[in-house]
């Protein structure tokens, strides 16, 4: 089964200093990997894609993301976070051929001032 | 600007009443999606379309239903027979490919009178 973990709740980070979101997947295939970002009552917005290619992505809002296929893990990454940055993440996986997302829990992110 | 909308931002049902929950987009988009938003639980798919005419069910389908007469529009009808309603319902669009994002309207809270 196709399945996707956000092994954290919550993230706290001091404002300036980089933040990790941790995600990991299963699937079998090579997988479509992307990340969301969601504002209180709004939809989920994109933030970057992995298809192929480079580990490294990067994506909207100095966002980026590593992809480690050995680690099966696609952890969002920023080098400096803002208090703007606060708000509630998805990792999401498409498996190869599949015209649906899989979702993990979320991950809500509260940078402090 | 293109996107997608979803009215009523907020709406609440009677008990044994049944309500439909609006989606257009303006996208051109191939695929439309309904999600059900719950905390900690992250997305879980109702419905899909890929195609006008055709949908199929996804994870929690039960007491929900659908239509796609047309390209830009995928109305969700939540029935009686959904005991547990009151969630976050979110739709989505994609344009055909696998490696193609998801775009949410803004959502829609429907509560429970």
């Amino acid at each position: 089964a196709q399945s996707v973990a956000q092994p954290e709740d919550q993230v706290n980070v001091a404002e300036g200093n980089p933040l990790t979101v941790k995600c990991t997947y299963s699937v079998s295939g090579n997988p479509y990997l992307f990340w969301y970002v969601q504002y209180p009552n709004r939809g989920l917005q994109f933030l970057l894609k992995y298809i192929t290619g480079d580990n490294l992505v990067k994506g909207s809002y100095g966002f980026e993301a590593e992809f480690n296929k050995s680690q099966t893990s696609f952890h969002l990454k920023k080098p400096s976070a803002l208090v703007s940055d606060s708000a509630l993440y998805f990792c999401a996986v498409r498996p190869t051929g599949f015209q649906k997302l899989v979702f993990g829990t979320g991950t809500r992110l509260l940078v402090s001032p | 600007d293109g996107g997608i909308t979803q009215s009523p931002k907020y709406l609440f049902r009677k008990e044994g009443q049944n309500v439909t929950l609006s989606c257009e987009q303006n996208l051109n988009h191939d695929a439309m999606y309904w999600y059900r938003q719950d905390p900690g639980q992250g997305l879980r798919l109702i419905y899909y379309s890929q195609i006008v005419n055709d949908f199929q069910k996804g994870d929690i389908a039960e007491g929900y239903s659908v239509s796609r007469e047309k390209k830009e529009s995928f109305p969700l009808t939540v029935t009686s027979a959904q005991k547990n309603p009151t969630a976050f319902y979110l739709c989505a669009s994609m344009r055909a490919g696998d490696n193609q994002p998801q775009h949410f309207g803004d959502g829609t809270r429907l509560s429970i009178l």
